[in-house]
């Protein structure tokens, strides 16, 4: 069982918005502001969506934005486009002795 | 353009052992701080251990502490991951990324460990 929650699942058509939820609890997303969120396509390495709950590395669409309410933080995914088919995972910073814990992530459908 | 280069995976028997490498090119890497990370297959993501820019200090999640190993040489700009007592749950690929700050900016592209007899 991973240590955040992540639903297994969510779905939209293209141009819309879907939001994924990530929670954790007082000891690591409500603690920190260091949540970060990763795309993973099938067969292929995650890569850096969000980091610092809000903020987006240089490079990546400003259609993908982070978010964080006390021990809950979401990723929100605007304009949607079949590309943005993949899981995704959060990751918060979680202190010592735990670090870095991840959730589950959560598989993207674009109907 | 930063590239990270895992080697060293294989099939290994319950209780044996096997080193993981990971060269670096793209980046200073002396400056920053590398991780492991690993992906049983078809589950999550599980943070496996870090070691701090000079090798100075490292941390290991519980379900490898004392029994996994992390190094570096950075003259070399190669990470390691030497893994003892390997276990069937330790059947994973398993990533290094370069941290910043508190998140993984860079990924290489895996290597498959099976524990399996």
């Amino acid at each position: 069982q991973s240590a955040l929650t992540q639903p297994r699942s969510v779905s939209g058509s293209p141009g819309q918005s879907v939001t994924v939820s990530c929670t954790g609890t007082s000891s690591d997303v409500g603690a920190y502001n260091y949540v970060s969120w990763y795309q993973q396509h099938p067969g292929k390495a995650p890569k850096l969506l969000i980091y610092d709950v809000n903020k987006g590395p240089s490079g990546v669409p400003d259609r993908f934005s982070g978010s964080k309410s006390g021990n809950t933080a979401s990723l929100t995914i605007s304009g949607l486009q079949a590309e943005d088919e993949a899981d995704y995972y959060c990751c918060s910073h979680a202190g010592s002795p735990t670090y870095w814990v991840f959730g589950g992530g959560t598989k993207l459908t674009v109907l | 353009e930063v590239r990270l280069l895992e080697s060293g995976g294989g099939l290994v028997q319950p209780g044996g052992s096997l080193r993981l490498s990971c060269a670096a090119s793209g980046f200073t890497f002396s400056s920053y701080s590398m991780s492991w990370v690993r992906q049983a297959p078809e589950t999550g993501l599980e943070w496996v251990s870090t070691i701090t820019d000079s090798g100075a200090s490292t941390y290991y999640a519980d379900s490898v502490k004392g029994r996994f190993t992390i190094s570096r040489d950075n003259s070399k700009k190669t990470l390691y991951l030497q893994m003892n007592s390997l276990r069937a749950e330790d059947t994973a690929v398993y990533y290094c990324a370069k941290r910043v700050g508190f998140y993984f900016d860079s990924w290489g592209q895996g290597t498959l460990v099976t524990v399996s007899s």
